[in-house]
């Protein structure tokens, strides 16, 4: 089955900086790639997704790239706030349904 | 309507009860699913209903029971739970095909005394 690895755990950024999260997947069959923001004691939110037939995708200070060779996935944050601070998940799946998460980076925007 | 509404928020629940939680969602989508998360971990699959029928069970204890009475409902039925079993339970939803993100309830959180 599916594994997806994620890195780093924990993740310190001076606010204003850039904060990237990686994440590897092992099914080559995988061709969707949601990212998820849980903030504390909140709900998951989908924050933005991927499939496989894109290389990457923007939306405003978000962004997620793909390298299928390689099998791994990125989320870019750039000018980050302190309502940035957050759990991040990502995850991955085959034809949807079934999504294998990552086991999560604590981000920290440091005023 | 874009939300997943689960109730109850919170629930204890002593190891010879028997519960019920409750989710509900009007945007049309035909893929329900029940997660279980426990702290600083991330949600672990437990049931998936696609139009209505039980697509995945990913080996979980019978003293889960999931039901989905309709389109819109997904409710799952507890029974004997242990200590461990103490989680925030979370439902979802999603659009069938591919590429289509869930949306998660607030959840449920848990506690089995």
């Amino acid at each position: 089955g599916e594994n997806v690895e994620q890195h780093p755990s924990t993740l310190s950024v001076q606010e204003g900086d850039s904060a990237v999260i990686k994440c590897t997947y092992s099914d080559s069959a995988s061709n969707y790639f949601p990212w998820y923001k849980q903030e504390l004691g909140k709900r998951p939110q989908l924050i933005i997704d991927i499939r496989s037939n894109v290389g990457e995708k923007k939306d405003q200070r978000i962004a997620v790239t793909l390298n299928k060779t390689a099998k791994h996935f990125s989320l870019h944050i750039t000018e980050t706030q302190p309502e940035d601070s957050a759990v991040y998940f990502c995850a991955a799946s085959n034809y949807g349904q079934n999504f294998v998460f990552g086991p999560g980076t604590r981000l920290s925007v440091l005023p | 309507d874009t939300e997943v509404t689960q109730t109850p928020k919170h629930l204890v629940m002593g190891m010879t009860n028997k519960k019920s939680l409750k989710c509900e969602q009007h945007m049309g989508h035909r893929a329900m699913y029940w997660y279980k998360q426990k702290a600083k971990k991330p949600p672990e699959l437990m049931f998936v209903y696609s139009y209505e029928k039980l697509s995945i069970n990913e080996s979980v204890p019978s003293r889960f029971s999931p039901e989905c009475p309709n389109s819109s409902l997904l409710n799952l039925h507890l029974h004997a739970l242990q200590p461990e079993d103490s989680a925030l339970y979370l439902c979802a939803s999603s659009q069938e095909g591919w590429g289509y993100g869930y949306t998660f309830g607030s959840g449920t959180r848990l506690t089995v005394v």
